[in-house]
């Protein structure tokens, strides 16, 4: 069974920084790109980041381009999102989420439950 | 970036009837079109992908259908279970790009 737990949500203050992980199991993970996607309280989906699955090749929404950086560590199943000069409009819950082929990014066939992130002062 | 427009809003159906839900790219996507279900305090569950396909153990009551730049979700006899949030969304792998739309509440009429 394909379970992802992501982690390391909270409160951060405007400017600070935070680090979401997303742990993976079931799936051979190092054969499927992994993404980021994140939701404003109340608000629609928004594709965030996504990394293939040797790592080798990343991708960044413009909104978080320079501040956001995507990595995974294979040996421990498991993909990080470090977000730095955080803002307001960064509040929202984070999925990870996993691609539905090993040959494609998207579109996203699992999902992990959501880590709220909170930017506010 | 390509805007996903879907509509209606909100679409009120009583369990038995059939819905449908409209999404329209602001260019063509070819079949690059997946339709999600969401329902409150839940992750989004992928329903169709390819526009047409559906995901592994999503029931037959659930279709997509169109391409280009206009597709639709037909859900044929709306179950207690479908009332939810629907989302479309493009899909480019690379370079990989992606937008989703504003969301469709189907409510229970």
């Amino acid at each position: 069974e394909v379970q992802l737990l992501e982690s390391g949500g909270g409160l951060v203050l405007p400017g600070g920084s935070l680090r979401l992980s997303c742990g993976a199991s079931g799936f051979t993970f190092s054969s499927y790109a992994m993404s980021w996607v994140r939701q404003a309280p109340g608000k629609g989906l928004e594709w965030v980041s996504g990394m293939s699955g040797t790592g080798g090749s990343t991708y960044y929404a413009d909104s978080v381009k320079g501040r956001f950086t995507i990595s995974r560590d294979n040996s421990k199943n498991t993909v990080y999102l470090q977000m730095n000069s955080l803002r307001a409009e960064d509040t929202a819950v984070y999925y990870c989420a996993k691609a539905l082929r090993s040959f494609d990014w998207l579109p996203s066939d699992y999902w992990g439950q959501g880590t709220l992130v909170t930017v506010s002062s | 970036e390509i805007v996903m427009t879907q509509s209606p809003a909100t679409l009120s159906v009583s369990p038995g009837e059939r819905a449908t839900v409209s999404c329209r790219a602001s260019q063509s996507v070819s079949s690059n079109l997946a339709w999600y279900q969401q329902k409150p305090g839940q992750a989004p569950r992928l329903l169709i992908y390819g526009a047409s396909t559906r995901a592994t153990g999503i029931p037959a009551r659930f279709s997509g259908s169109g391409s280009g730049t206009e597709f639709t979700l037909t859900i044929s006899s709306l179950q207690s279970e479908d009332f939810a949030v629907y989302y479309c969304q493009q899909y480019k792998n690379w370079p990989p790009e992606s937008t989703f739309g504003q969301g469709t509440k189907v409510e229970i009429k």
